[in-house]
């Protein structure tokens, strides 16, 4: 267990819906990462947050956006879901949100859309 | 340029030998280099870490070894198990001046009793 806790374990919505995942990262970390991978893909960096700012962004869809609340949880809303978005979700985090540390992941999200 | 090339994409080796995945990164000034294991429908692991302060790295059966003048870094497993089977993922510092690492496609280990 990293320590990072991720709800839900899984969802499943229809196309043109919107969801809400959310992220708590390990107790000291002040950093979230999020990314997306697709069925036997890699690791597609979406986002970064420190302390509640918005410190580094990915190819993340206009259709996406994020936030990192005063109690350094995070939430990644997907909206106007399309088929291929369909993916896991993993959030990570790390104390300072410099690229020289860990990053430690939670399990995921498992997002289907029909 | 960000850029972390990994090979290869895809490994077989019988049980109790080595295997080596290696990655190369662009970034010169790059200073850590993580590898995550990832089996399947789990999270990404952290395996091992080295800093470029230093060449060689072991853990057990696990080692990384580093280069900075070829800007690239590998993983050795020696003695492989059935367990070692899974996704393996290198990553890098991204650009200097930012703030995120890349991850490379991934090698698919697997490991043949």
């Amino acid at each position: 267990d990293s320590g990072v806790t991720q709800t839900p374990k899984h969802l499943i919505t229809a196309t043109g819906q919107r969801v809400t995942l959310r992220c708590s990262p390990r107790s000291g970390d002040l950093s979230v990462y999020w990314y997306q991978q697709s069925l036997d893909q890699g690791l597609q960096f979406l986002i970064q947050y420190y302390n509640g700012e918005e410190r580094a962004k990915g190819n993340i869809l206009e259709r996406f956006s994020a936030q990192q609340f005063p109690d350094l949880h995070s939430e990644l809303n997907l909206s106007s879901l399309e088929l291929g978005d369909s993916a896991l979700y993993f959030c990570a985090s790390s104390k300072g949100g410099h690229n020289a540390e860990t990053q430690y992941f939670g399990p995921g999200t498992r997002l289907l859309v029909l | 340029g960000e850029n972390v090339e990994q090979h290869p994409s895809t490994l077989s080796v019988q049980e109790g030998d080595s295997a080596v995945i290696k990655c190369t990164y662009s970034d010169s000034a790059s200073n850590y280099f993580p590898w995550y294991k990832q089996e399947l429908g789990k999270r990404p692991q952290l395996i091992i870490d080295i800093r470029s302060n230093v060449g060689e790295k072991k853990d057990q059966r696990i080692a990384v070894t580093l280069n900075k003048t070829a800007k690239h870094f590998s993983l050795h497993i020696t003695e492989t198990q059935p367990e070692d089977s899974a996704v393996y993922f290198c990553a890098a510092p991204a650009t200097s001046g930012t703030y995120k690492y890349i991850f490379g496609t991934g090698t698919r280990l697997k490991v043949l009793a």
